[in-house]
Formats: structure tokens, sequence, C-alpha cells
């Protein structure tokens, strides 16, 4: 069973559209985040989830939107892609919300174009 | 400057050989944790440390809080080990992890 999947693992679309991605953990855990990977490979920190509770906003702009409908899922909304926003996006879970050992996604590949 | 350094960015080293991954970071820390990223974009956790030493197999990884260094070593390196060796902190009383830019290491047969 996958302990943490994202979809889709793919995602090709046009500037100035709008997408979702999906994740779900399995683990039980409380906590769950959205890493940004971008194309030297640097990971950076969008948002964390606590038991549904937004507890990180990083300065990401407002066009992205997380959410949580329970804490073994959270989700990510994307409004008007721009070209920057291709990256590879990582869903992650936690048990505890001082980073604890990180559970990771697949990872889903957006291309803008 | 990034709060995490990692050095050396690109390692190339031949079957067998044992390996030296290093980390420094500027910041008070809860945590450190280690990644791997596998060529095919999985990332993996190897390590969560906040004083001492871990091992698990080939794996070492020590860390020296009063210098504010890591290191993971491999030994007996071998092919497999190829992948994106990634340090990351828990900054003392935030959430969030920051992250070192990744040493990429390639181990020849």
């Amino acid at each position: 069973d996958t302990a943490v999947s994202q979809t889709p693992k793919y995602l090709v679309t046009q500037m100035g559209n709008d997408k979702s991605i999906k994740c779900e953990q399995n683990l039980g855990h409380d906590t769950m985040y959205w890493y940004k990977q971008d194309s030297k490979k640097f990971l950076k920190i969008m948002f964390s989830y606590n038991n549904k509770e937004l507890i990180i906003n990083e300065t990401v702009p407002n066009r992205f939107s997380p959410k949580s409908p329970d804490k073994a899922h959270l989700n990510l909304h994307i409004n008007s892609l721009e070209l920057g926003d291709s990256a590879v996006y990582f869903c992650a879970s936690s048990q505890d919300s001082v980073p604890g050992t990180q559970y990771f996604g697949p990872g889903t590949r957006l291309l803008v174009l | 400057k990034n709060e995490v350094e990692q050095s050396p960015q690109n390692l190339t080293a031949q079957e067998g050989e044992f390996i030296t991954i290093n980390c420094s970071y500027s910041v008070g820390i809860s945590a450190l944790h280690w990644l791997q990223q596998h060529p095919g974009g999985g990332i993996v956790s190897l390590f969560m440390l906040s004083s001492g030493k871990k091992k698990h197999g080939r794996l070492i990884a020590t860390i020296n809080i009063q210098e504010k260094h890591s290191s993971l070593h491999i030994t007996a390196s071998h092919p497999r080990d190829s992948a994106v060796y990634i340090c990351a902190v828990g900054r003392g009383g935030s959430e969030k992890l920051v992250f070192g830019k990744g040493t990429k290491l390639t181990v020849n047969p």
C-alpha cells in the first residue's frame, strides 16, 4: 500500500488555466506538507497543515490555495497558472508538526506551456 | 547565503569507495534530516538526528551541534547509491524544514 500518494503524476497545461493536485496519506499522520522543487532541484516548503489547520504559509502567491478536507488529505489548487509555476510538487506527511521524519509522495511534475 | 550549505555539490566515486557528504547550517535547530532523492525523482528520508550518530546499513550520519555541522557517510559505495543527497534542518521553534541544495553522488562500477 502506498503511504503517501499524489495525483496526477504529470500535468501539462497552458498558461492561465486552473489545476489541482491531490494528496492522500494512509499513515495516520497529523501533519501534511506541500513542497516545490524548482528546476535546480531546490526544495522549498509551501504549506503545512496540522489536523486540517494551516500552520505554515510561506511567501507563496495567493494563486496557490491548499485545502485539507480531513487530516489524511491535502490538496493544492493553482489558479491562473504561470510559466514559473513549472516545477515538481511534492506532498509529504509526518507524525508531528515539529518536523519529524518526512514521508514523501512520488511528486507531481507540472509543466506550464 | 543559504541557511543550509552542503558540500560538495557533485561527487563522483568508484564502487567500493568511502563517501562523505557534509552539511553546515547557521541557525538553531531542533533536528537535522538527511534525504535521498533517486534518479527517478522519489524522495526517501534516511535519517533524522539531533545529536550524536545514527547508522543504518552502510549509511552513517553524524552531527556536531556545537560546530553546526553534520556528515553523511556511505561505506563500500555501490552504483545503486547514486542519487542526490539532501540535508534539511528543522529550525528551533519552527514547524518547517529548510533544505540544502543537495549533493549529487555518482558511483561508477
